[in-house]
């Protein structure tokens, strides 16, 4: 079965600053997509960035990348330029792209402090 | 374009009563998803429809659980007899196909509190 760890439960950063939140996962999968979701308070989670397991390069969404160690079945989010509206609980999940089972972590609280 | 819509936003019901919550997928997505999310936690993974079939089920949607989506749009999730353990949110995304089963759009989903 596929577990998804995020070892921060709350984290803080200032405006502007840069932040990285962690994530493992274990799998014996070799074919998955990782991501990392954001659920604002009181709103929908949005997808902010995904990454496909055969790829190595890391993926990059504006000010979000990531830095995927895939032997080391790591994950990690790094948020620059820090904005007040980046504030949320932020999620890592597993996909295997066999089945289509979606895990996610229990979430890391961001708060940006102006 | 609207996104995903569920109904409603918001839930309180007593304990051992039967709820239904809607979910109005993106349109021309063919699969829907549900999921619950409990307070402090990630979400879990219930259901998941393509079309009209109900393809896959978690151990977690135990027989109380039901969810049906005849005609491949909206979809309906009941529990029904609740128990305050049901208490959570209940998420539902919708995705425009298998091959494109990782683009996953959530929806506000439904706040259930069961007293």
């Amino acid at each position: 079965a596929q577990t998804v760890t995020q070892s921060q439960p709350e984290m803080s950063v200032q405006e502007a600053e840069t932040v990285t939140l962690s994530c493992t996962y274990d799998t014996s999968e070799s074919n998955y997509y990782l991501f990392w979701y954001k659920q604002p308070p009181s709103r929908q989670m949005i997808l902010v960035i995904r990454q496909e397991a055969y790829k190595q390069q890391n993926a990059t969404e504006n000010r979000f990348s990531v830095n995927f160690q895939k032997a080391a079945k790591s994950f990690s989010l790094k948020i620059s330029d820090s904005q007040l509206g980046d504030t949320a609980m932020y999620f890592c999940a597993f996909m295997n792209r066999n089945n289509n089972d979606m895990r996610f972590g229990a979430g890391t609280r961001l708060t940006v402090k102006p | 374009d609207t996104g995903v819509s569920q109904d409603p936003r918001h839930k309180i019901t007593k304990r051992g009563q039967n709820v239904t919550f809607r979910c109005d997928p993106i349109s021309e997505h063919n699969r829907l998803y549900w999921y619950r999310q409990t307070l402090g936690q990630g979400p879990e993974f219930l259901t998941y429809f393509q079309n009209e079939a109900q393809l896959e089920k978690s151990r977690l949607l135990s027989d109380r659980f039901s969810a049906e989506r005849p005609k491949g749009s909206f979809s309906t999730l009941e529990i029904q007899r609740t128990e305050q353990g049901d208490s959570a949110m209940y998420l539902c995304a919708s995705s425009p196909g298998p091959l494109r089963s990782y683009e996953q759009y959530f929806g506000p989903g439904t706040r259930l509190t069961v007293t």
